[in-house]
């Protein structure tokens, strides 16, 4: 089975441009979790949905921070204008509610993002 | 709020040293806890889990036992290897959210 998979793998932008971060979660999974990793500030969730549905976006930035998931299959974290210190790591992670909602988050490998 | 704190790194052993990584945390109810490992320029990976109170998890030589009364989920491993090195990260799963520490970097030396 495909794991979860984003694109891209490498951003290099300018700041104020737009970037758009993409994940496919794995098929048949319900949930799917944004998460940011910096050296500063470790891993921080920036925002999760069930069934499509954001159910937590308490960790999201600020408003130039926005993430959709329009189907089950395909979701994107948007950042618009980007600045420096939008630069990480950023991973999506899925899961399933069949492990109940505590068990295992299956990880990308990320979409490591730098803005200039 | 719900926290999981970890022992500080960078912790160096040497190759088939022993070791012991600490994770406590901080929640209501009954959270399921996990260990995650990172190798360079990859993703988070699973290494073990327990879902309730006096369970152990284990995988690869790692252990980790479940420990409510000490809110605590220590991470162990009897001999470790150059293959080892990698940041691990003690997490706590509940309500949906996956909380994490701030990771502890182990390097393994020859």
């Amino acid at each position: 089975d495909a794991g979860v998979i984003q694109s891209p793998r490498h951003e290099v932008t300018e700041m104020g441009q737009e970037v758009t971060l993409r994940c496919k979660p794995i098929s048949g999974h319900d949930y799917l979790f944004w998460y940011r990793q910096t050296m500063m500030r470790g891993l921080e969730l920036l925002i999760y949905f069930n069934n499509n549905v954001p159910i937590d976006d308490s960790g999201m930035p600020e408003d130039r921070f926005s993430a959709k998931m329009p189907n089950a299959s395909f979701s994107t974290l948007k950042i618009q204008p980007s600045e420096p210190r939008d630069s990480a790591v950023y991973f999506c992670a899925s899961s399933s509610s069949g492990s109940g909602n505590t068990g295992e988050l299956f990880f990308g490998e990320g979409s490591r993002l730098t803005v200039l | 709020g719900d926290s999981v704190t970890q022992m500080e790194g960078p912790v160096t052993l040497s190759e088939e040293a022993f070791l012991t990584i600490n994770c406590t945390y901080t929640a209501t109810g009954y959270p399921s806890l996990f260990w995650y490992v990172q190798y360079p320029g990859e993703g988070l990976q699973l290494l073990l889990k327990a879902t309730k109170a006096d369970d152990k998890g284990s995988n690869k030589g790692f252990e980790a036992t479940y420990r409510k009364e000490t809110t605590s989920f220590h991470l162990e491993k009897g001999s470790v290897q150059v293959s080892d090195s990698a940041v691990y990260f003690c997490a706590l799963r509940k309500a949906g959210k996956l909380i994490f520490g701030q990771g502890t970097t182990l390097q393994v030396k020859p």
